[in-house]
């Protein structure tokens, strides 16, 4: 069973770096079949995906962040990772990691998802 | 403001039938697969349809998707009170180059 674990600091100052690792257990990133994200959930409700990364390092941004965010992996310990930097109030949300099993970008859809961490910015 | 339209909340009685319409665009849903993800309270999103119409293993299959232009709807039958929950569209923009998600529907079993 697949399962995805998200962990690092509840609590970032703003216009500091958030910084979240997200462990993998049961798959291994390097085996190459799917692509790992990050989404986050503000408070009221809404979802809004960060990006992806594949296992050679490629990266796929949301435009809308594109500027800020910098996703990582490590093969060799099956994690991967998320930097998003100059946060403010409004970076605030419970954030998730996922991993995309898709073949293309337009078939996309997340499986399974890790229990998500709540990360406050607030100094 | 999310790109993808659903409707706050729906409601049924145990037992009864619901869907869950999720709105958008040639730029997404009209050129990609929509998938759905249920959240029960205090827990995080799970994949219930994907490629429009497909169940992963494991989900019901009182849970089915179907699409038609530039909209994608979700049925629930045979509710039950566990089904309660949030339950979120996402798809592909290409006019945005990215994954975008729909509001999410509050699902009330009376």
């Amino acid at each position: 069973q697949v399962q995805l674990q998200e962990s690092g600091p509840g609590l970032v100052k703003p216009s500091q770096t958030l910084s979240l690792t997200c462990s993998v257990s049961g798959d291994s990133i390097s085996r190459g079949r799917h692509y790992w994200s990050w989404i986050r959930q503000h408070p009221v409700k809404g979802l809004e995906w960060l990006g992806f990364i594949y296992y050679s390092g490629t990266t796929y941004y949301n435009p809308s962040l594109k500027s800020r965010v910098t996703m990582s992996v490590d093969t060799s310990n099956n994690h991967f990772s998320l930097r998003l930097n100059s946060v403010t109030a409004a970076d605030t949300a419970v954030y998730y990691c996922a991993r995309a099993p898709m073949t293309t970008v337009t078939t996309v859809n997340f499986d399974p998802w890790g229990q998500g961490t709540l990360v406050t910015v607030s100094s | 403001q999310s790109v993808l339209t659903q409707p706050p909340s729906v409601s049924a009685a145990p037992g009864q039938k619901v869907t869950i319409s999720c709105s958008g665009s040639d730029s997404n849903i009209g050129n990609s697969y929509v998938s759905w993800y249920q959240q029960l309270p205090g827990t995080a999103p799970k994949l219930l349809i994907y490629d429009n119409n497909k169940r992963p293993s494991g989900i019901p299959d009182r849970f089915s998707g179907s699409k038609s232009g530039t909209s994608a709807t979700l049925g629930i039958t045979g509710l039950q009170t566990g089904d309660e929950a949030d339950y979120f569209c996402g798809t592909w923009d290409r006019g945005l180059s990215a994954v975008v998600f729909g509001g999410g529907t509050k699902l009330t079993v009376l």
